[in-house]
């Protein structure tokens, strides 16, 4: 069965400075890989995804993320914080391209101090 | 572009009633919707998928005759509450894969039931 694991409940950022949100996977076969962000009483909006190809994903907002393969990580990344990129950040993944739906990790609030 | 849609936003039954949500693809095509459940503070559990003109599949431990899925066109996806009851008082979330592109989803906003 597939998993993800962000393993912080919580990260805090000053604004300005480079934030990471954590994320690792396991899954039999070739991993697609996601990062969505939900804001207080909306639905989950999409960032970024790794399906192929360059290791290095540029999304949304400006954030990125780095497959590892190695590691069987897919971190998100920004290079500066913004106080509005306080949220709760999931990463997802699906085994099959598009065919199944996705197996969240349980979520990384993300706060970003002024 | 992409946008999903779910109606109601928020709703409030008798246990014992049941509850429909709907979920629709405003300007795409979605051959393939998913329907998940949150639990506060928790993260999204993958209930069930649901394909256009044919039987929604459920994942392991999800009652499906209490949860009634049905995918009736190319828009719009359906999740009955059978019966509720106030154990599944939840945040429900439904996404719709493009069919045009096979691996972006995109989510509804969700839909707030409680059972009283």
């Amino acid at each position: 069965a597939q998993s993800v694991a962000q393993p912080e409940d919580q990260v805090n950022v000053a604004e300005g400075n480079p934030l990471t949100v954590k994320c690792t996977y396991s899954v039999s076969g070739n991993p697609y890989l996601f990062w969505y962000v939900q804001y207080p009483n909306r639905g989950l909006q999409f960032l970024l995804k790794y399906i192929t190809g360059d290791n290095l994903v540029k999304g949304s907002y400006g954030f990125e993320a780095e497959f590892n393969k190695s590691q069987t990580s897919f971190h998100l990344k920004k290079p500066s914080a913004l106080v509005s990129d306080s949220a709760l950040y999931f990463c997802a993944v699906s085994k099959r391209r598009g065919a199944d739906g996705l197996t969240f990790g349980k979520g990384t609030h993300l706060i970003i101090q002024p | 572009g992409a946008v999903v849609s779910q109606h109601p936003s928020r709703v409030i039954c008798k246990s014992g009633t049941s509850v429909k949500i709907e979920c629709r693809s405003l300007d795409f095509q979605a051959t393939t919707m998913f329907w998940y459940r949150q639990f506060p503070k928790q993260s999204l559990m993958l209930m069930a998928t649901s394909n256009e003109g044919s039987k929604a599949t459920y994942e392991q431990g999800v009652e499906k005759d209490k949860f009634l899925i049905n995918h009736a066109s190319l828009t719009l996806s359906t999740l009955t509450v059978t019966s509720a009851h106030p154990e599944d008082s939840s945040f429900y979330i439904c996404s719709a894969r493009d069919s045009e592109r096979s691996y972006e989803q995109y989510f509804g906003p969700g839909t707030r039931l409680t059972v009283t």
